[in-house]
């Protein structure tokens, strides 16, 4: 069976400290890993990684995908408190169609 | 520049009542989706179109329907309503290209 987890399910920093937030992955046929944040309302993309070891880059966020051993991490250095989210792990895989597989999402939260 | 836009945005039914959630996209993807968002469950697929007139269940299609009678618009339908589809329910539209989310409905069945 398809899965993706993350971890870990949440997480508390201070503004300023960097995070690593972490996606694993066992699928069939896989095509693409995405990133997305989730505010309080519409998942908003991040990122889609296809190649292993090619930093995505956007700012203070980056991340980077690993086909061998099956894993994404996504970075973000110098956290605001408009950080504050949930952030969502996808695959998508291809079976005649295009249908991601989500984690169950990373809580972030930002102190100031 | 709407993208994916979902009415309604709340919406509070009792046990056996039916409703129709609507999803409008502006974007000409072929594809759209249905998920639910329940906490600790991450995002699950409950129908998605891969194109006008087309339909197919995703993992948790049980008590709902969908419809896709125009490219742009994709109904999701709750013939009986349980207590266990209270939720969030996103939609999204794609294919080949990241899947862009509406702002969601939640709903909340009594």
């Amino acid at each position: 069976e398809d899965k993706v987890v993350q971890s870990p399910l949440s997480l508390v920093v201070h503004e300023g400290d960097t995070v690593t937030l972490n996606c694993s992955y066992e699928v069939t046929n896989f095509r693409s890993l995405l990133w997305y944040k989730q505010e309080k309302k519409a998942p908003t993309f991040l990122f889609m990684l296809t190649s292993s070891g090619i930093e995505k880059k956007s700012g203070r966020l980056s991340s980077i995908l690993d086909k061998k051993e099956l894993f994404s991490i996504l970075n973000i250095t110098a956290t605001q408190t408009g950080d504050s989210a949930i952030y969502l792990c996808a695959v998508d895989r291809w079976l005649g169609t295009y249908k991601y597989i989500f984690g169950t999402g990373t809580r972030l939260k930002v102190l100031a | 520049n709407a993208g994916v836009t979902q009415t309604p945005k709340f919406r509070v039914l009792k046990t056996g009542q039916s409703m129709t959630l609507l999803c409008a996209q502006d974007m000409n993807h072929e594809y759209m989706y249905w998920y639910r968002q329940d906490p600790g469950m991450g995002l699950r697929l409950i129908h998605y179109s891969v194109g006008e007139g087309t339909t197919a269940k995703g993992e948790v299609p049980d008590g709902y329907n969908v419809s896709r009678l125009k490219k742009q618009n994709f109904l999701l339908g709750l013939e009986s309503a349980a207590p266990s589809q209270t939720s969030v329910y996103f939609c999204a539209s794609g294919g080949n290209q990241p899947q862009h989310f509406g702002d969601g409905t939640r709903l909340s069945i009594l």
